[in-house]
């Protein structure tokens, strides 16, 4: 198993600018979330998915899109990239029925002029 | 605001000793805390986890106490190794929302050789 997976690993974008972070993962888990780990401020949640085709909404959401069609994907759009956008996002999935253990992909660290 | 804070963003540590790391909760409706260990340029990885019915759990050189009236919760290593410096991550749930959990800022070990 590849476990989670996020592409890219790094990318810098201009203020204005559109683009989808990917997340994938291979172990058929039910719940998905995205991260953003900020100096300071620790991991916060952006949005998370309790299965395909429901999103809701985290502590962090506004200028950020989700959307679940599949189990095995969890995309993440900046629909108009900001400076304050700058950050390493973490992707993560767990087991329905599970209270514990989030599996992490590595991160994107991405950079916004 | 944050409702999971770690206090000391820094401890080192002498290799043998006792590494204590601290974090403190807002949310009285939290019922199961976790600990997260993430190394430099990797996701982080699920450590010890303890339920409200319960003040101590452990796993190996790793234990948790939960002080439920203090909303204090602690993480313990003994004895204390090279490869246990990283960044450790407290995080807090409410039972029975799947995956929203919201994480604290974070402690960087440093465990001295």
């Amino acid at each position: 198993n590849a476990g989670v997976t996020q592409t890219p690993k790094f990318q810098v974008l201009k203020t204005g600018q559109s683009m989808t972070l990917q997340c994938a993962q291979d172990m058929n888990h039910e719940y998905m979330s995205w991260y953003r780990q900020d100096p300071g401020m620790g991991l916060r949640l952006i949005h998370y998915s309790v299965g395909a085709g429901i999103t809701d909404q985290g502590e962090v959401p506004n200028g950020y899109n989700v959307s679940r069609s599949t189990t095995e994907d969890f995309p993440l759009r900046l629909l108009s990239a900001a400076p304050s956008q700058t950050s390493v996002y973490f992707c993560a999935s767990m087991p329905y029925g599970r209270e514990d253990e989030q599996f992490f992909g590595p991160g994107t660290r991405l950079t916004v002029l | 605001d944050q409702q999971v804070k770690q206090n000391s963003p820094s401890l080192s540590v002498q290799e043998g000793r006792i590494s204590i790391l601290n974090c403190d909760y807002t949310n009285s409706m939290f019922d199961y805390f976790l600990w997260y260990k993430k190394y430099p340029a990797e996701g982080p990885t699920f450590l010890i986890s303890i339920s409200s019915i319960k003040d101590k759990n452990e796993d190996g050189r790793f234990t948790v106490f939960l002080n439920k009236s203090a909303k204090h919760l602690s993480l313990h290593i003994v004895p204390s190794q090279p490869g246990d410096s990283a960044v450790y991550f407290c995080a807090a749930k409410v039972r029975g929302t799947g995956n929203q959990f919201y994480f604290g800022t974070g402690t960087s070990l440093t465990v001295i050789p």
